[in-house]
């Protein structure tokens, strides 16, 4: 079954704990991004990938870092997570479109829901 | 710079009743446009999308939307509003003409819709 999976899907922190929440995803997709979701912001993009060892900032990057040594994997790195970080975050997946950037049709996983204390 | 508007966070229909759900879009090229769809607890799965082919797009669970350049909107529609429709939905603009910058799919706040008997 075609998924991106995100673990952990529920966690309780406290400021300053580094933390990392996995994605994966196995469509062999070349684009994979995340984003976090807040109540009347919508989805911001923290930061994407276009290939293996190729990523960029997004809207939102401050606080996350990201790496990309796999082509299936795609983990969000929070270094010392602030109260203000308490979110609900998706990665995302597509292929990449003919004229070389992502289609925009994307897969999600099916969220991580982080609370920072 | 590209963005959407979705006009009312919050829509409420009776079954059986028309659903529409309003975007406009703001973009420098012609855009991509998508329509995502969020139910409880799960991440969003595309709905519908125009990629400048036919205006007017039929995608899954009855919806479609009307791509109209002259009002710079892309609202979505459905005859006849089902109890499974209540959900959040999500419009999107994809600036295509990418030029190595990566995925600028930025969505816009969202629209929950209730579907009442």
């Amino acid at each position: 079954e075609a998924q991106v999976t995100q673990n952990p899907r529920y966690l309780i922190t406290v400021t300053g704990k580094k933390l990392t929440v996995t994605c994966s995803q196995n469509m062999n997709h070349e684009y994979m991004s995340w984003y976090r979701q807040d109540p009347g912001l919508g989805l911001r993009q923290i930061y994407y990938s276009m290939n293996v060892e190729v990523t960029d900032k997004g809207d939102v990057p401050e606080g996350y870092k990201v790496s990309r040594k796999e082509k299936r994997n795609f983990p969000l790195i929070l270094e010392s997570p602030s109260p203000n970080q308490t979110s609900l975050y998706f990665c995302a997946s597509s292929f990449r479109g003919l004229a070389g950037g992502p289609t925009g049709e994307l897969f999600f996983g099916e969220g991580s829901r982080l609370t920072v204390l | 710079a590209q963005s959407v508007t979705q006009l009312g966070s919050h829509v409420s229909v009776s079954e059986g009743a028309l659903v529409l759900l309003r975007c406009n879009y703001s973009s420098s090229v012609p855009p991509y446009l998508f329509w995502y769809v969020q139910y409880p607890n799960q991440g969003l799965q595309l709905l519908l999308k125009y990629t400048s082919a036919a205006t007017l797009v039929k995608g899954i669970n009855g919806f479609e939307a009307e791509f109209k350049k002259s009002e710079t909107s892309f609202h979505l529609t459905k005859p006849s509003a089902h109890m499974s429709d209540a959900a959040e939905y999500f419009c999107a603009v994809s600036d295509r003409g990418l030029t190595g910058g990566g995925n600028k799919l930025t969505f816009g706040t969202g629209t929950q819709l209730k579907v009442e008997l």
